[in-house]
């Protein structure tokens, strides 16, 4: 059964770097999405990415986030600039044209 | 951000009797709702969902519940197992741009435990 893919699955990083997060949705999909859940929290909306442009994008995804298509398969998060507060799971999810979205395994961000 | 309330923080169960997890939404505008599973250290496993002009749909030991005047929607497991302890998170979404569903909003999410 396809499912959506993320790398790497821990990534621990000093704060003030930057930090590429990867998934790669299921291969038919076209809506993407980034959703992150900090320990204890909701899982929060950061930004969805249909037709290679941002549709839309929650107050948390700031001038430090960026997301890209860059070939046919991937979808990445760019954090510029990584702060405490980022340390986070984060989720990456797609869905096809349906209603719904499937997630994948999430990347553990620590920001030290 | 409350649009998506689930009050209880945890339910045990013993396996073989019924699981029921609420949700309860505050946006009228939310036209789609959601449940996921979720184990620790994994992402988020779709159960099952329903449509707002339903209210109900089942499949096979899962039954969503949905009633609009409420606000409110129920999962019911039966007969729960202990392989269902997990959390479970109720979603909602609704339409963006008229075109198609966008963003979850999600709630705390249930921890369910099932006792053998």
């Amino acid at each position: 059964e396809p499912e959506v893919t993320q790398t790497p699955s821990h990534q621990v990083t000093q704060m003030g770097q930057e930090v590429i997060l990867r998934c790669v949705p299921i291969s038919n999909h076209l809506y993407f999405y980034w959703y992150r859940q900090i320990l204890g929290q909701k899982v929060e909306f950061l930004v969805s990415f249909y037709n290679n442009e941002i549709s839309e994008k929650s107050e948390i995804f700031d001038d430090q986030f960026s997301v890209e298509r860059p070939d046919g398969s991937n979808f990445t998060l760019k954090i510029r600039s990584t702060k405490l507060e980022d340390s986070a799971m984060y989720f990456c999810a797609s869905r096809q044209g349906g209603e719904t979205q499937y997630f994948g395994p999430g990347t553990r961000l620590l920001v030290l | 951000d409350q649009q998506v309330k689930q009050n209880s923080p945890s339910l045990s169960v013993q396996e073989g009797r019924i699981s029921i997890l609420n949700c309860d939404y505050t946006n009228s505008m939310f036209d789609y709702f959601l449940w996921y599973k979720k184990y620790p250290a994994e992402g988020p496993t779709f159960l099952i969902s329903i449509s707002s002009i339903k209210d109900k749909n089942e499949d096979g030991r899962f039954t969503v519940f949905l009633n609009k005047s409420a606000k409110h929607l129920s999962l019911h497991i039966v007969p729960s197992q202990p392989g269902d302890s997990a959390v479970y998170f109720c979603a909602a979404s609704a339409r963006a741009g008229g075109t198609s569903y966008g963003k979850l909003t999600f709630g705390q999410g249930t921890i369910l435990t099932v006792h053998p």
